[in-house]
């Protein structure tokens, strides 16, 4: 069974400050999606990474695909409490034959004032 | 563009009582359909996904099942629902299987509290 570990659970920071998430397992997978879910409604996709070593940005937001594509990294920059939300990494099963995504349980960011 | 819509948005419903929840896609053809539950706020569990009409696969097995009467309409329901059915129902919709890059889009989500 594939598995993808987030961590921190949870993490508070102040304004200003930058934090890494990060989000690992032992099989590999042929892409990997970040999404920021907030309170009662439903996950928006932040990026996908599809090749090893891939560095993507979104303003603040860095996502890092790993060399040998079996975790990533979302690091943000100068955080604002916008950015305050759950941090879900989802991975798509590498030679599936079908699309279904592994999600894993997800990063809690509150970002203060 | 393509839109996901899911209803209702909040449902509580007495142990034992039946379930539909109403998930349906628009702007796209033929898109894969997926419901998944997520409890507490955590991570998400598929539950059951269709790439296509009267096509059902289930993930987990409980005594909820789905329904696809329409190409872009996607039903989960339950004769008799359970304490353990409460949680946050979410739709999803993707565009292909077979890319490396293939993403899901998911609905607002359907809040149910079972008592």
């Amino acid at each position: 069974t594939q598995l993808l570990e987030q961590s921190p659970q949870f993490l508070s920071i102040q304004e200003g400050e930058n934090l890494t998430v990060y989000c690992n397992s032992s099989s590999v997978f042929s892409s990997l999606q970040w999404y920021r879910q907030e309170p009662g409604e439903g996950p928006v996709l932040l990026v996908t990474v599809v090749t090893g070593g891939e560095v993507k940005k979104l303003k603040r937001l860095t996502f890092q695909f790993g060399d040998a594509r079996k975790d990533s990294s979302l690091h943000i920059t100068a955080a604002q409490t916008g950015d305050t939300g759950l941090y879900l990494c989802a991975g798509k099963d590498y030679g599936g034959s079908q699309g279904n995504l592994i999600f894993g349980k997800g990063t809690k960011l509150s970002v203060k004032p | 563009s393509q839109t996901i819509h899911q209803w209702p948005a909040t449902l509580v419903q007495p142990v034992g009582s039946p379930l539909s929840l109403e998930c349906t896609v628009e702007g796209t053809s033929n898109p894969n359909l997926y419901w998944y539950r997520q409890a507490a706020g955590r991570g998400l569990q598929l539950l059951f996904y269709s790439v296509g009409i009267g096509q059902i696969s289930s993930e987990v097995p409980q005594n909820l099942s789905a329904s696809r009467p329409q190409d872009r309409q996607f039903i989960l329901s339950s004769k008799k629902l359970l304490l353990s059915d409460s949680g946050f129902y979410l739709c999803a919709w993707s565009a292909d299987l077979s890319r490396a890059q293939e993403t899901q889009y998911f609905g607002p989500g359907t809040r149910l509290l079972v008592l």
